[in-house]
């Protein structure tokens, strides 16, 4: 199984501030014939199901504010929102769809400072 | 717009069955460009994939090795939903269950169901 780590498991962030999540997969999650990293951040807010934020590593999902954006390849990956605002309070998740089973990162809760 | 309903009993004794449907609206289950997952939520396990359903030409299943021995993900055709049946159930799988359509193409779980809180207790 592909093991997805991610880090730090909190985050405070004062509001305007740039935040900044890493994910780590055990192996690399390039599939070199279509050039494309099968790596998907979601955001999931209290009471709420995963919302798709970024598909492809760095794909924003249609609607997703652009302060949201997703760099990386093979096995290190980073989701950076650039001016944290209050409705960005939430667990962000990794997540790598290169193989079953599908595996998630333990999740990173960022808050207000 | 693709929406998924979740259905089912949230409270069940050790031993019993677990028994969920997801119910697709936008979208068939007999889709060839998705699949139909199933996914757990806990405390203990964080987020965890359980398995899914898919048709390319004929029907598939894939399920995570933790209850490859106590799954079943079905479709039906008729009534355009899918189903999960985890027997057995303990306290451990005591979770939020959720399910939601995978993009073969985007290679993402891009609609999901409003999860259902599924308690194990005696």
């Amino acid at each position: 199984d592909i093991v997805m780590t991610q880090s730090p498991h909190s985050l405070a962030v004062s509001l305007g501030e740039r935040a900044t999540i890493s994910c780590k997969s055990s192996q690399s999650i390039l599939n070199t014939s279509k050039n494309k990293n099968h790596l998907v951040w979601y955001q999931q807010k209290p009471g709420q199901p995963p919302k798709l934020l970024i598909y492809w590593a760095s794909t924003r999902e249609s609607g997703v504010p652009d302060r949201f954006s997703g760099s990386g390849s093979g096995t290190d990956f980073t989701l950076t929102i650039s001016s944290l605002q209050a409705e960005d309070v939430a667990v962000y998740y990794c997540q790598q769809y290169y193989s079953t089973p599908l595996t998630f990162g333990g999740g990173t809760k960022v808050e207000i400072k | 717009q693709v929406q998924l309903q979740q259905s089912g009993p949230g409270l069940l004794k050790p031993a019993q069955t677990l028994s969920l449907t997801c119910a697709i609206s936008g979208d068939s289950v007999s889709s060839s460009s998705a699949t139909w997952n199933w996914i757990r939520r806990s405390p203990s396990r964080g987020l965890e994939w359980l398995g899914r359903t898919y048709y390319t030409s004929k029907w598939g299943n894939d399920y995570a090795v933790s209850v490859k021995s106590r799954i079943s993900i079905n479709p039906d055709t008729s009534k355009n939903q899918f189903s999960l049946q985890l027997n057995s159930v303990t306290p451990e799988d005591t979770a939020v269950y959720f399910c939601a359509r995978g993009d073969a193409v985007l290679k993402c779980l891009d609609v999901w169901g409003q999860g259902t809180t599924v308690t194990v207790s005696s």
